[in-house]
């Protein structure tokens, strides 16, 4: 399996709500990404997990909380978003190492909208 | 510190001819480079990997890319478009942070083609 798969595809939120993102690999990888895509611009990395620990937070706002449960699962919490948060959001995985070249591999990506 | 220029912000060939997209790297490291490309409302898809072996890389859909150290250059080329090839495209290079490894995008070329 060389996939990543994201749910849900598509997400509609109003500010006060409360949602998550979901994301999963069963690539054997130990690091995962977090990115926000706005329209015609490359992806902005938010958050990395190694081996299921937190060790990237681009200074994201708390009204992003990740999580990741374990090895193949990782969660993006989200809470009284802005209607700027509007993006596409990509989760990504690759092996471990500082070795070789380790390149990401992409889910699809959950479109998101807060209304 | 690693960057990464896309020379170009569209490119637009029309089918059958050759396609050129041009990168431009800087990096402090012996570089790992890839070229990404994202169809809309899609993830990213590993199009080529740069691994410091051959200097010419093959891709998948007929792409390659040559590493030109001198340069500083990353080029991706095509021999003859396809009306599916139409899509925006990121020049990479990634960088070890931490125990993960994270990745900078150049600003991406929109590629048109036109029948």
């Amino acid at each position: 399996d060389t996939e990543v798969t994201q749910t849900p595809k598509h997400l509609v939120m109003g500010m006060t709500n409360k949602k998550s993102l979901k994301c999963e690999q069963h690539m054997g990888h130990r690091a995962m990404y977090w990115y926000k895509q706005k329209a015609k611009k490359p992806p902005e990395l938010m958050f990395v997990y190694s081996y299921e620990k937190l060790s990237i937070n681009e200074s994201v706002p708390s009204r992003f909380s990740p999580e990741c449960p374990n090895s193949s699962l990782l969660n993006l919490h989200l809470h009284a978003l802005q209607p700027e948060d509007s993006a596409l959001y990509l989760c990504a995985s690759s092996p471990m190492g500082l070795a070789g070249t380790n390149e990401q591999f992409f889910g699809p990506g959950t479109r998101l909208t807060v209304l | 510190a690693q960057s990464v220029t896309q020379l170009d912000s569209h490119v637009s060939v029309s089918e059958g001819t050759p396609v050129l997209l041009r990168c431009n790297y800087s990096s402090s490291y012996s570089p790992s480079l890839f070229w990404y490309v994202q169809h809309p409302n899609k993830g990213l898809q590993l199009l080529l990997k740069y691994t410091s072996a051959a200097t010419l890389v093959k891709g998948i859909n007929g792409f390659e890319a040559e590493f030109k150290k001198s340069e500083t250059s990353f080029h991706l080329t095509k021999p003859s478009a396809h009306m599916s090839d139409a899509a925006e495209y990121f020049c990479v290079v990634s960088h070890p942070s931490g125990s993960a490894r994270q990745l900078t995008f150049g600003s991406g070329t929109q590629l048109t083609v036109l029948p």
